[in-house]
């Protein structure tokens, strides 16, 4: 049971590059939900889905696209990368509890842009 | 907004006793409490629910007023693998994400 794998585990970019990331887990949940992590920052919510066709922003959401087009995969989008994107990625679920439930983290991307 | 976690760091002898507290200004539903080790994922500790239900992890506990709109975290005679930062999570009012504090980072010295 592999959870929540996200592809790649490091990228390393150019500014104005475009780039997608792949979130995708096999535990059939329901919610899906991108971070991104700076030093002394904690987690903050990019972009956030409920069920498979719909999205939400969350608190950064600024620079990115999602897309939830099959129920187990999660794409977070950078069009235009800048350096102020330089950051670890994180990816997590849960059940159809939602956010009353446990959330299951993949284990990060680290992303760094020129 | 983002709930404010105290302390921000803590340095203890194994064995040693934590509290770490998470404060928020509105009004809560849940808190989540997550414990991260360097370069790793954020892995669940606990959940509590407004009312009283809590999942969570056995040898750690926690508390949650909801009229103060705070959660404590207890950490009790401190093991080495207890290092790490601690990030509460919370949720209000009709949300369906959690929003986390800045976290607190734990060392545990032998």
């Amino acid at each position: 049971n592999a959870g929540v794998t996200q592809t790649p585990k490091f990228r390393v970019l150019k500014t104005g590059q475009s780039m997608t990331l792949l979130c995708a887990q096999d535990m059939n949940h329901e919610y899906m939900y991108w971070y991104r992590q700076d030093p002394g920052m904690g987690l903050r919510l990019i972009h956030y889905s409920v069920g498979e066709g719909t999205t939400a922003k969350g608190e950064v959401p600024d620079g990115y696209n999602v897309s939830r087009l099959k129920k187990q995969n999660f794409l977070l989008g950078l069009e235009s990368a800048a350096p102020s994107q330089t950051s670890v990625y994180f990816c997590a679920s849960n059940t159809l509890r939602g956010v009353r439930d446990i959330q299951y983290f993949g284990a990060g991307t680290r992303l760094s842009v020129l | 907004q983002q709930p404010v976690q105290s302390p921000q760091a803590v340095i203890l002898r194994e064995g040693e006793d934590a509290v770490i507290n998470c404060s928020s200004s509105k009004a809560l539903y849940s808190v989540h409490w997550y414990r991260q080790k360097h370069g790793e994922a954020p892995v669940f500790l606990m959940i509590l629910l407004k009312g009283g239900e809590q999942k969570g992890h056995e040898k750690i506990s926690a508390s949650f007023n909801e009229k103060k709109q705070q959660s404590s975290l207890y950490l009790t005679a401190s093991q080495l693998s207890y290092s790490g930062t601690y990030f509460c999570g919370t949720e209000g009012q009709g949300a369906q994400k959690l929003v986390f504090g800045q976290g607190t980072r734990l060392t545990i010295n032998p």
